[in-house]
């Protein structure tokens, strides 16, 4: 079982600013890397698949990137309604098909 | 507009059997691959079990299997999880995940999520 590990488990920062959160995998998942978004009391929101390419109606400033087992999702300029926890998921070798724990950004 | 739907959540004792469903709106659910995914209270997300758009391809968590049997009705373009020997692990958000990979680009839809609570 490919095991993802997301960090840091909880990042503070304000509107505006550029954020990047880290997923690595514990082997190689070639590109086959997704990220979501969840707020709370919500179903996810399917942001990136591929490691870099968005989901239909994803808006540019959310950007992948990594392949192997080195991950990224960078927000360019943080709006209010990007606070929320983020998951990464490899595709890759399953099942079973496996998340990372999640990264909570809040409001600093 | 697509909608995927996930139903039949409730509270169950522990031991007993529960069976959700998932049907969609806005898209032929028969023409994808499904996924059940869950969320126990307050923690992230686990991957349940797979089944293909043909069902030909059958998968399951090591610790679903033998307990949860997923299928799909294709005249009621639809598909169901039934749970059998239901344990206060089970007790979580079931979202049921419809996917499908055309022309090399991916297309994803997240139902809302149904809530089975196991309890005495």
């Amino acid at each position: 079982e490919i095991m993802m590990t997301q960090s840091p488990a909880t990042l503070s920062v304000s509107p505006g600013e550029r954020v990047t959160l880290s997923c690595r995998a514990s082997q190689s998942v070639s590109s086959d890397l997704a990220w979501y978004q969840q707020k709370p009391g919500q179903a996810p929101r399917f942001l990136i698949y591929g490691s870099s390419i968005r989901a239909t109606g994803i808006p540019d400033r959310f950007s992948g990137s990594g392949s192997g087992t080195e991950f990224t999702l960078t927000i360019s300029s943080l709006q209010s309604e990007d606070f929320a926890v983020y998951y990464c998921q490899q595709y890759h070798n399953w099942p079973p098909l496996t998340f990372g724990q999640g990264t909570r950004l809040e409001i600093k | 507009e697509v909608q995927v739907v996930e139903s039949g959540g409730a509270v169950v004792q522990p031991g007993g059997s529960l069976r959700l469903s998932c049907a969609a709106s806005g898209i032929t659910l028969n023409n994808y691959d499904v996924n059940w995914v869950r969320q126990a209270p307050g923690k992230g997300l686990e991957w349940v079990s797979h089944i293909s758009s043909s069902g030909n391809k059958i998968e399951y968590l090591d610790s679903v299997k033998g307990r949860f049997t997923i299928s799909r009705d294709y005249a009621k373009n639809s598909l169901s999880l039934q749970m059998n020997s239901l344990g206060a692990e089970d007790t979580a958000v079931y979202y049921c995940l419809a996917n499908s990979w055309f022309g090399g680009l991916l297309t994803l839809y997240w139902g809302q999520g149904t809530l089975v609570t196991v309890s005495s």
